[in-house]
């Protein structure tokens, strides 16, 4: 079975800009989470998304926001981006009802670059 | 508020010596914690999580962690690291409610012959 999915592998935006980020989890799961990882720190928790429906938010403004499908695909959208934007984007995906105690597996990332 | 602190920015070992990496946690309650290793290009793989009982865990690629609450730690430790264990290791609580996982800021592994 293929890992989770993300798409594109690199994106270079300049400032004002919007950006669309996209995550296929493994086949079966039913959750995703987005994190944000910023060059030198630790992935920091954005959205957890469960049969469609947000779980958990972290502590990011409303430029950010992000959906899941039907088909339990998810995309993370930025508006307005920033320059502390660029970062490396994490998707991760859990089979069960996405509460922490799952097993989280991880894509490989998108690195976002905001000139 | 939750928090996990790694205090070693980088560390450096020869391949075959022992390795023990740091990772100290705030925390209410009793935590659930995670240590995942990150590859240059590579998104994040689960080593070994703990949630309750034998405070010693095992986990993939020869590693253990020991959680000891008087010390609100979790060290995570191998006994030889070999030169592919050269990457980035974070620590990691869960938050209450189950849905966020709060990451320490990483340990970076150099393994020199």
């Amino acid at each position: 079975d293929a890992g989770v999915t993300q798409s594109p592998t690199h994106l270079i935006k300049t400032r004002g800009q919007q950006v669309t980020l996209r995550c296929s989890p493994i086949s079966g799961h039913k959750s995703v989470s987005w994190y944000q990882q910023v060059l030198g720190q630790g992935p920091q928790f954005i959205f957890q998304y469960y049969e469609k429906e947000e779980r958990g938010r972290g502590n990011f403004p409303d430029r950010f926001s992000a959906r899941q499908f039907p088909n339990y695909s998810s995309e993370l959208n930025v508006n307005a981006l920033l320059l502390g934007d660029s970062a490396l984007y994490l998707c991760a995906s859990s089979w069960g009802t996405g509460r922490g105690t799952d097993t989280q597996y991880f894509g490989p990332g998108t690195r976002l670059t905001v000139l | 508020a939750q928090s996990v602190t790694q205090p070693d920015i980088h560390i450096t070992v020869s391949e075959g010596a022992s390795l023990e990496l740091r990772c100290n946690y705030s925390y209410g309650a009793t935590p659930y914690l995670f240590w995942y290793v990150q590859s240059p290009g590579q998104g994040l793989q689960l080593l070994l999580k703990y949630f309750s009982g034998d405070t010693l865990v095992q986990g993939i690629k020869g590693f253990e962690a020991e959680f000891k609450r008087s010390q609100s730690s979790f060290n995570l430790r191998k006994p030889s690291v070999h030169w592919s264990d050269a990457a980035e290791y974070f620590c990691a609580v869960l938050v209450t409610g189950g849905f966020k996982t709060i990451f320490g800021a990483g340990t970076r592994l150099f393994v020199k012959a």
